[in-house]
């Protein structure tokens, strides 16, 4: 098991460019979240989704979508890449209802200049 | 969003325990977590506990929950220099959303 992994490591966009992020998870799990995390903010949760083909905002949904269109591909886009979207995302997996554990990848830094 | 609160910084010497502290503001938190973030790594969980309990001990480590002054402790025995990470507490209500505090650096002085 590769537990949850995370497409690109490090990327560096200008402003007004767009991208998207991967997040894999081979653990057959039903939720999916994608967090930012900032100095001395910890993490906000972006957006999440309960299951294939469902999403819902989270905590700071603005400027970013997301897509869950395989139960193991989580995909967080940047439409127009901005200066305050410089970050350290993170997504994580939880199997499902009932369970508490979730499992983080290993982050995607993304520098906005 | 919720306020989840911890201090930034805490330095132990090694074979000290260390107590991380957190505070919280929802009333209503179902379950409450600790998680752990090693350099350039995801966060792990550590452990957590159910807002019906008091007291939870794993090994060497030990949770306090106060829910009438809505704090959360994390208590570690014997502290190692393996425990230098950065610590979160979180909570959550539905189970669907989690509310990360800002951290605490500790750093174990060997």
């Amino acid at each position: 098991n590769a537990g949850v992994t995370q497409t690109p490591k490090f990327r560096v966009l200008k402003t007004g460019q767009s991208m998207t992020l991967l997040c894999a998870q081979d653990m057959n799990h039903e939720y999916m979240y994608w967090y930012r995390q900032d100095p001395g903010m910890g993490l906000r949760l972006i957006h999440y989704s309960v299951g294939e083909g469902t999403t819902a905002k989270g905590e700071v949904p603005d400027g970013y979508n997301v897509s869950r269109l395989k139960k193991q591909n989580f995909l967080l886009g940047l439409e127009s890449a901005a200066p305050s979207q410089t970050s350290v995302y993170f997504c994580a997996s939880r199997p499902g209802q009932g369970s508490y554990e979730q499992y983080f990848g290993p982050g995607t830094r993304l520098t906005v200049t | 969003g919720e306020d989840v609160e911890q201090s930034l910084f805490l330095s132990v010497r090694e074979g000290d325990s260390s107590v991380i502290n957190c505070t919280y503001t929802d009333s209503s938190s179902t379950y409450l977590y600790w998680y752990k973030q090693e350099p350039g790594a995801g966060l792990q969980l550590l452990t957590y506990i159910f807002s019906n309990m008091d007291m939870k001990q794993d090994q060497r480590l030990t949770v306090l929950l106060n829910k009438k002054d809505k704090h959360l402790s994390l208590r570690i025995a014997d502290t190692q220099t393996g425990d230098s990470a950065i610590y979160f507490c979180a909570e959550s209500f539905t189970g669907n959303q989690f509310y990360f505090g800002t951290g605490t650096s500790l750093t174990v002085i060997p």
